[in-house]
């Protein structure tokens, strides 16, 4: 199975810093993959498909970059609404849909 | 719009089935799939199996091949996944998601709201 590994496990920030996540795959998974944020008692919204392609209606300070096995998102400027989990997810290798372990992201 | 509307909390006995049922409006049911996620008090999110809304077939992550069954009924645009022989550590909030297409695509737009099932002697 493809494992997924995410640094760091959490982050601590101030609002406006530039944030950034990384997501390791255990095999060349082409651009297949996902980015979501996850708020507490909430499921998980999709915020970037295909390693970099914004969800509609997502705010253009999320991105993400990487092809293979590193990927990277990034918030351009922490805004204080952005406290949550975020978690990369694979669908290259079916199955399972492996999900990264989760960056728990705090403002600091 | 889109809605997943997922049953209600759960309490069961290790040993004990428990089935979530996923209603679903706002699209052709028909037309995609729904994969199911799981997720323990505190911890990540783990995929335990897909079904196609078109036909019925199933794809089920090993570690839950022996123990879910996922089901839908057409008729009621309503996606089920029932999981038996509980133990405490299947303690978790469960979620459908909508996938992308009517086969496996792996992109989950659209989740319901979670149903938390509780397993306690």
């Amino acid at each position: 199975d493809i494992q997924l590994t995410q640094s760091p496990s959490s982050l601590s920030a101030s609002v406006g810093d530039r944030v950034t996540i990384a997501c390791q795959a255990s095999q060349d998974i082409k651009n297949y993959l996902n980015w979501y944020q996850q708020k507490p008692g909430k499921p998980p919204q999709l915020l970037i498909y295909d390693a970099s392609s914004l969800e509609p209606g997502v705010p253009s300070r999320f991105s993400g970059s990487g092809s293979g096995t590193d990927f990277t998102f990034t918030i351009s400027s922490l805004q204080p609404e952005d406290i949550a989990t975020y978690y990369c997810q694979q669908y290259d290798f079916l199955p399972p849909y492996a999900f990264g372990q989760g960056t728990k992201l705090e403002i600091k | 719009q889109v809605q997943l509307v997922q049953s209600g909390a759960e309490v069961k006995k290790p040993g004990a089935s428990v089935k979530v049922s996923c209603k679903a409006s706002g699209y052709t049911f028909t037309s995609f799939g729904i994969s199911w996620v799981r997720q323990a008090p505190g911890q990540g999110l783990e995929w335990m199996g897909w079904i196609s809304g078109y036909n019925g077939k199933t794809k089920y992550a090993q570690k839950f091949q022996d123990r879910v069954t996922m089901t839908t009924d057409t008729s009621t645009n309503t996606a089920y996944m029932q999981l038996r022989s509980l133990k405490s550590d299947d303690t978790a909030v469960y979620y459908c998601a909508r996938d992308d297409g009517r086969d496996m695509v792996g992109v989950f737009q659209h989740w319901g709201q979670g149903t938390l099932a509780t397993v306690s002697s």
